[in-house]
């Protein structure tokens, strides 16, 4: 099973700053199964990039991901408002499909 | 309108079983793979079970395996997970989620909004 871990936990930032997001895996994940997801209280997941760098429909361009093997990186160039969510990177290389335990983005 | 709509959530006692439902709309379902996620309160997601579009091909996680059977009925344009022997760390929300796939990844594209599980006594 490939184990994929988010630093930091929490990320405390003010709007505008850059936001820069760490999923690490425990084992090599084609950047083509490496996704990237928003959520925010109360709703579902929402997915921001898949492919490791391919932003999906209706993603701001201030979201790009990076990053290939075992370190893949979302960054959030300018923080909105909107913006403030958690985070979990997951990888659908291999059953089982996993999901990162997430980085929380939260006001500072 | 495309869409996923979850139901069949509820309150089931500890070794009961309860069918949760996923109705999709809006687009051709029988073309995508569907998988069932969940997330214990104030928890992460967890990944539990994947569906080929024909029903044929299907992974779960390990901690569902042997309890959990996932199935769809592509003439109802629906897709289920029947849960057996429930313990109270099976509580959760359940969504299910499409599975977009091409060759530039692999990914879930679209969600439902989720049925709440509860097992307790």
């Amino acid at each position: 099973e490939i184990v994929l871990t988010q630093s930091p936990g929490t990320l405390s930032l003010s709007p505008g700053d850059r936001a820069t997001l760490s999923c690490r895996a425990s084992q090599s994940v084609s950047s083509t199964y490496l996704d990237w997801y928003q959520q925010k209280p109360g709703q579902a997941p929402r997915l921001l990039i898949y492919g490791a760098s391919r932003r999906a429909t209706g993603t701001p361009d201030r979201f790009s991901g990076s990053g290939s093997g075992t370190d893949f990186t979302l960054t959030i160039s300018r923080l909105e408002p909107e913006d403030f969510a958690v985070y979990y990177c997951q990888q659908y290389g291999s059953s089982p499909f996993t999901f990162g335990p997430g980085t929380k983005v939260d006001i500072k | 309108e495309v869409q996923l709509v979850e139901s069949g959530g509820g309150l089931v006692q500890p070794g009961g079983s309860l069918k949760v439902s996923c109705a999709a709309s809006g687009f051709t379902f029988s073309s995508y793979d569907m998988n069932w996620v969940r997330q214990a309160p104030g928890k992460g997601l967890e990944w539990i079970s994947h569906i080929g579009g024909a029903g044929r091909t299907k992974y779960y996680a390990g901690s569902v395996g042997g309890r959990f059977t996932i199935s769809r009925d592509n003439a109802k344009n629906s897709v289920y997970l029947q849960m057996n022997s429930l313990r109270a760390e099976d509580t959760a929300v359940y969504y299910c989620a499409r599975l977009y796939s091409s060759s530039s990844g692999r990914a879930l594209d679209m969600w439902g909004q989720g049925t709440m599980v509860t097992v307790s006594s």
